[in-house]
């Protein structure tokens, strides 16, 4: 069964860091992109970021560029998102997915975590 | 960026009719549109990818249609546990992959 797990959202205050992190079992975790996508309270959903299956390519939100890293640890299954300089407009549950085709950049996604709070406020 | 735009907001319907979602691109994203599912407190679950493809385990009374701008989610029959907040999102423009504001499908 592939399971994704969020970890790390806690409350920060503005202009600081956090590290999100999503366990992820039961598949080939190497072989799969993955992606960050956020969800303000009582909003819709809004893409962060993704990186491929190797980590060696990424991809981000313009809001997110040069604030957020995305990066991956195959040998731990591991996927990460390093918030710096946070904003209060960051404030959302922030959820992990897995896109559906192995192998590509196919950006749907089927596999998704039950998310984790990050809390942006002095 | 490619802006998605679902209509209606809101669709108030009961149990057993059809529902109809529409959700219009403002440029052509082919067939690369998915449709997910959002109930309270839940993560979003993928119910159509490749604006036809059933993803696995969805019951065939959902189904999607459309290619290029103009893009369709029905529900042939609604089931109680149907009612939820629909998404479509797209990823042929991207970055960034765009979703759409979503449709709440209620009880009538």
């Amino acid at each position: 069964e592939v399971q994704l797990v969020e970890s790390g959202g806690a409350l920060v205050q503005p202009g600081g860091s956090l590290r999100l992190s999503c366990a992820a079992s039961g598949f080939t975790f190497s072989t799969y992109a993955m992606t960050w996508v956020r969800q303000a309270p009582g909003k819709g959903l809004e893409w962060v970021s993704a990186i491929t299956g190797s980590g060696d390519t990424t991809f981000y939100a313009d809001s997110m560029k040069g604030r957020f890293t995305i990066s991956r640890d195959n040998s731990k299954n591991s996927l990460f998102l390093q918030m710096n300089n946070v904003r209060a407009e960051d404030t959302a549950i922030y959820y992990c997915a897995r896109a559906v085709v192995p192998g590509s950049i196919d950006m749907s996604f089927d596999s998704w975590g039950q998310g984790t709070l990050v809390t942006v406020s002095s | 960026e490619t802006v998605l735009t679902q209509s209606p907001a809101t669709l108030s319907l009961s149990p057993g009719e059809r529902a109809t979602l529409s959700c219009r691109a403002s440029q052509s994203v082919s067939n690369y549109l998915a449709w997910y599912q959002q109930k309270p407190g839940q993560a979003p679950r993928l119910l159509i990818y490749d604006a036809s493809k059933r993803a696995t385990g969805i019951p065939a009374r959902f189904s999607g249609s459309g290619s290029g701008t103009d893009f369709t989610l029905t529900i042939s029959s609604l089931e109680p546990e149907d009612f939820a907040i629909y998404y479509c999102q797209q990823r042929v423009n991207w970055p960034p992959i765009t979703f759409g504001q979503g449709t709440r499908l209620e009880i009538k």
